[in-house]
């Protein structure tokens, strides 16, 4: 079945850039993204792409595609001491809502 | 505010006492889905649903039951619970269509089962 693979722990200081990576076996997968949950709380969407783009970027966050490795990497500029938190990766395959997740990263910025 | 409502947050019950974990969105969203979150497993689907009175299993769908009467409510059913469903459960919805298919989370319940 797919998977979802991700490194689990990242650590960096505030104000440093922070990239979570991210890769996937599913072929088909048409939509990839990715969550974050703060503490004590459900997961909320962060971003998203397409899979027919390389980049989106979204204020801070950078996301790059490369589907031929079926790698997608998150990228966090400026990363503040709030944006600690666990990030998933998720894909879904074009016209269907159930997602595959990875088991998440956390990251721990430190002042 | 559109949200995804769970109850009871937290939970700590016995062995084989049935329960009831309820989910309701107020986004008129077809598809529905409960996950667990466990420490180095990440999230895991139990169930799913891609309308009123259509569900299907996820990956870890033993020991659990839902239904999906009306739009609005997911439950999930856990008709003799045991430890190894101590876990952090989530509902989660979206609609079958649209920009991304993003996923709406309810914030969790924490189950423990002694």
């Amino acid at each position: 079945g797919e998977d979802v693979e991700q490194s689990l722990f990242l650590s960096v200081r505030e104000g440093d850039s922070s990239v979570i990576n991210c890769t996937y076996t599913d072929s088909s997968s048409t939509y990839l993204y990715w969550y974050k949950q703060e503490p004590g709380a459900g997961l909320q969407l962060l971003t998203y792409i397409f899979s027919n783009m390389d980049m989106k970027q979204d204020q801070r966050l950078t996301v790059l595609l490369n589907k031929k490795d079926k790698h997608l990497s998150l990228r966090i500029a400026d990363t503040q001491t709030g944006d600690s938190a666990i990030y998933f990766c998720a894909e879904s395959s074009s016209g269907y809502s159930t997602l595959t997740f990875g088991k998440g990263t956390m990251l721990l910025v430190s002042p | 505010e559109a949200q995804v409502t769970q109850n009871p947050r937290y939970l700590i019950t016995v062995t084989g006492k049935k329960l009831t974990v309820t989910c309701s969105q107020n986004m008129n969203h077809e598809y529905m889905s409960w996950y667990r979150q466990d420490p180095g497993l990440g999230l895991r689907q139990i169930y799913y649903s891609m309308n009123v009175e259509v569900t299907d299993k996820g990956d870890v769908p033993e020991g659990y039951k839902v239904s999906r009467k009306e739009k609005r409510n997911f439950p999930l059913i856990l008709e003799s619970p045991s430890p190894n469903q101590t876990s952090l459960y989530f509902c989660a919805s979206s609609t079958n269509r649209g920009r991304g298919n993003e996923q709406f989370f309810g914030p969790g319940t924490r189950l423990t089962v002694l």
